[in-house]
C-alpha cells in the first residue's frame, strides 16, 4: 500500500530535549515536505527536499532541521524543542513540481 | 508571495443541503490548484484536482472549477452527508514547476442529521 509513515504519531517531551521525528514513503516520491498545522493558521511549510541531499526552508524554519540522505526518508529534528514548537506536524511527498501530495496521519508533539 | 484565502468557518449544514466553500488564490500564471479534505484524528487527503483553466475537478459529489478570470476554485457539492462532516482547504503551488505548496486556513464544514 502507497503511504507516508510518520513516527512518532504523539509525543510529549520537555523544553531542550532533542527529538527527531521520522518519516518515509514508499511511493519512489522525488519530493518530500514537513509542515505544522496551528488552529486559525492552517499549514505552513517548515522545509521541503527536492530529492536527495537537496533541502530548503519553507515559510517557517527557525529552529528545525531536516535531511535527505535517503529517498525514502526525511526525518524533521527539533535541536532544542521549545513550547511554541508544540503543534500538530504532516510529513507529505509527491513525484515532483506541481503535483498532488500525498500525507502522513500526523505526530502530535507537545512540549512542556 | 502567494495566498490561498478561502471562507472561514465553521459551517453547519443539514443533511441534504447544498455545499459551497468559497476559495480565491493570488499566484500568478497558471498553479495548480487542489482541494484536501482532513477527516478527525487523520491526514489530509487529496479531493480533487485542476492543472489549468476552466479544468472541473471532481470526486466522490464535490466539484471545484478552477476560473482563471476571478483566481477562484469553489468547492461545491449538492447533497450533503453526515459523512462529508471534516475540515476542508484549498490549496495552490505558486507556479509551474513550483514545488511549494500554500494552504488556505481551511473550512470546518458538520453536517447535522
Amino acid at each position: 500500500e502507497a503511504q507516508v509513515t510518520q513516527n512518532p504519531r504523539y509525543l510529549i517531551t520537555v523544553t531542550g530535549k532533542k527529538l527527531t521525528v521520522t518519516c518515509s514513503q514508499n511511493m519512489n516520491h522525488e519530493y518530500m515536505s514537513w509542515y505544522r498545522q496551528d488552529p486559525g493558521l492552517g499549514l505552513r511549510q517548515i522545509y521541503y527536499s527536492m530529492n536527495v541531499e537537496v533541502t530548503d526552508k519553507g515559510d517557517v524554519p527557525e529552529g528545525y532541521k531536516v535531511s535527505r540522505k535517503e529517498k525514502r526518508n526525511f526525518p524533521l529534528i527539533l535541536e532544542s524543542p521549545s513550547p511554541n514548537q508544540t503543534s500538530l506536524y504532516f510529513c507529505a511527498s509527491s513525484f515532483g513540481a506541481n503535483q498532488p501530495q500525498h500525507f502522513g496521519d500526523g505526530t502530535r508533539l507537545s512540549i512542556l | 508571495g502567494n495566498s490561498v484565502t478561502q471562507m472561514e468557518g465553521p459551517v453547519t449544514l443539514s443533511e441534504e443541503a447544498f455545499l459551497t466553500i468559497n476559495c480565491t488564490y493570488t499566484a500568478t500564471g497558471y498553479p495548480s490548484l487542489f482541494w484536501y479534505v482532513q477527516y478527525p484524528g487523520e491526514g489530509l487527503q487529496l479531493l480533487l484536482k485542476a492543472t489549468k483553466a476552466d479544468d472541473k475537478g471532481s470526486n466522490k459529489g464535490f466539484e471545484a472549477t478552477y476560473r482563471k478570470e476571478t483566481t477562484s476554485f469553489h468547492l461545491e457539492k449538492g447533497s450533503v452527508q453526515v459523512s462529508d462532516s471534516a475540515v476542508y482547504f484549498c490549496a495552490q503551488y505558486s507556479g509551474a514547476g513550483s514545488y511549494q505548496l500554500t494552504f488556505g486556513k481551511g473550512t470546518k464544514l458538520s453536517v447535522i442529521p
